[in-house]
């Protein structure tokens, strides 16, 4: 089936400690994003890339980072530097700019 | 400090029922517009879509209005099941700029059967 795969669904971080998100998909989208949502909130953008090896900063990028090694993986780092990360991570692609984006399932992250 | 936004807009409706959920949105640039769903502890589902070359698009049992004038988009559920429960979002496109989605906060639905 394609479609995008994020991992793992429940993160437990420690203080001090990063922690890797990963989300991969097969569809061939050029592009994949990482968005944060917090309960009764909309969906804020971290951190997005439009083609591999190539990201930009969101509304929200501070204390996290990615990378876009290969064009179907967009894994999200959340890094001690962010104090408060829990939240609800989900990870998106879509074909190019200006289309409608596909979503994972997401990805519960809390602090210990 | 004040706390923001931490419940939603809710609609409730029976069973049977016409749903319509309503997004203002604020870029008079934007020109494309998007409905997920989304249900608890998922991640978001496409329902629909409309361009603004566009006033109204049909699916099925759903319909998305687009008044540009007041900048307004609205989704129609026709004859709401319990499994259309679910918080539905709008996401709005800009013409030009980094061509990013923008969600809005989205609003709770709850279908009593």
């Amino acid at each position: 089936d394609g479609g995008i795969t994020q991992s793992p669904k429940y993160l437990f971080r420690k203080e001090g400690q990063n922690v890797t998100l990963s989300c991969e998909q097969n569809l061939n989208h050029d592009a994949m994003y990482w968005y944060r949502q917090d309960p009764g909130q909309g969906l804020r953008l971290i951190y997005y890339s439009q083609i591999v090896n190539d990201f930009q900063k969101g509304d929200i990028a501070e204390g996290y980072s990615v990378s876009r090694e290969k064009k179907e993986s967009f894994p999200l780092t959340v890094t001690s530097a962010q104090k408060n990360p829990t939240a609800f991570y989900l990870c998106a692609s879509s074909q190019g700019v200006r289309e409608k984006l596909f979503f994972g399932s997401g990805t519960q992250l809390s602090v210990l | 400090g004040e706390s923001v936004g931490l419940h939603l807009p809710t609609l409730s409706v029976q069973e049977g029922d016409n749903s319509i959920i309503n997004c203002a949105y604020s870029n008079s640039a934007s020109d494309y517009f998007i409905w997920y769903k989304q249900e608890s502890g998922k991640g978001p589902q496409f329902i629909i879509d409309i361009r603004s070359n566009m006033d109204k698009r049909q699916g099925q049992r759903v319909t998305v209005l687009l008044n540009k004038t007041v900048k307004h988009l609205s989704l129609q559920i026709a004859a709401t099941q319990p499994g259309d429960s679910a918080v539905y979002f709008c996401a709005e496109i800009p013409l030009g700029g980094s061509y990013i989605p923008t969600f809005g906060r989205g609003t709770s639905l709850i279908v009593h059967p």
